[in-house]
């Protein structure tokens, strides 16, 4: 099952901050965050493992709730640079070898 | 980020035709997947491999097949195109020290 991405869009002004979840109907070894531009490949962002362990982005800091099965990604003082798509892949074990389920995705326009 | 190169990265084909899609990593990496990207789908898996002549179905299987004769080639094959493959297909590895994947540049595959 996909995970669910919350919100669908989301519209920002030059130095707002975003959150955007990622929820889980199964148990979650880890969530993966990307970002994706138009017409290029998802970039990675972030990895959260279950117990705690974060790797990624210097600007970018994310949650993962183990118990709930889910995972924000929060955006402080957005640059225009921030606007693509982000989406959460889903791992429900470690690794590696079955890929990830990835979520529909989140919209971000920063606007100057 | 991981050495991963596409082949062709844009391919127009009539229905009914075969068509190969080519990925070749640099990095050594044990697993390789293919993802289509659909507008309102997010990226769905199509077959991964766990190693040489080690492949499994993902999530969006029919109509594909793939090979993996060496490390650092996957290929994905479409028997006989269909227009509902029409969509842009991202190849991907992941090692299983680093636990999370990175994505080649794409191919835009259209089926008329």
């Amino acid at each position: 099952q996909q995970p669910v991405q919350s919100p669908q869009a989301v519209i920002l002004r030059e130095g707002e901050d975003a959150v955007i979840n990622c929820s889980s109907s199964k148990a979650l070894y880890s969530v993966h965050w990307y970002r994706q531009k138009h017409g290029e490949a998802p970039v990675f962002l972030m990895i959260l493992l279950k117990g705690g362990e974060q790797k990624g982005h210097e600007k970018i800091s994310a949650s993962f709730n183990e118990k709930k099965q889910q995972s924000s990604l929060y955006l402080t003082a957005s640059q225009l640079s921030y606007s693509g798509t982000y989406f959460c892949g889903t791992a429900s074990s470690g690794g590696g070898a079955d890929g990830l389920t990835f979520g529909k995705g989140t919209h971000l326009i920063i606007q100057p | 980020d991981a050495g991963i190169t596409q082949s062709p990265r844009h391919k127009v084909t009539e229905t009914g035709t075969p068509v190969t899609l080519r990925c070749h990593q640099t990095e050594n990496h044990r697993y390789m997947y293919w993802y289509r990207q659909d507008p309102g789908h997010g990226l769905r898996l199509i077959h991964y491999s766990y190693g040489v002549k080690d492949t499994d179905k993902g999530e969006v299987s029919d109509g594909y097949s793939v090979s993996r004769s060496k490390t650092e080639d996957f290929l994905l094959t479409l028997e006989s195109a269909t227009s509902s493959q029409t969509s842009v297909y991202f190849c991907a590895t992941g090692s299983l020290s680093g636990n999370t994947i990175y994505f080649g540049e794409g191919s835009w595959l259209t089926v008329v």
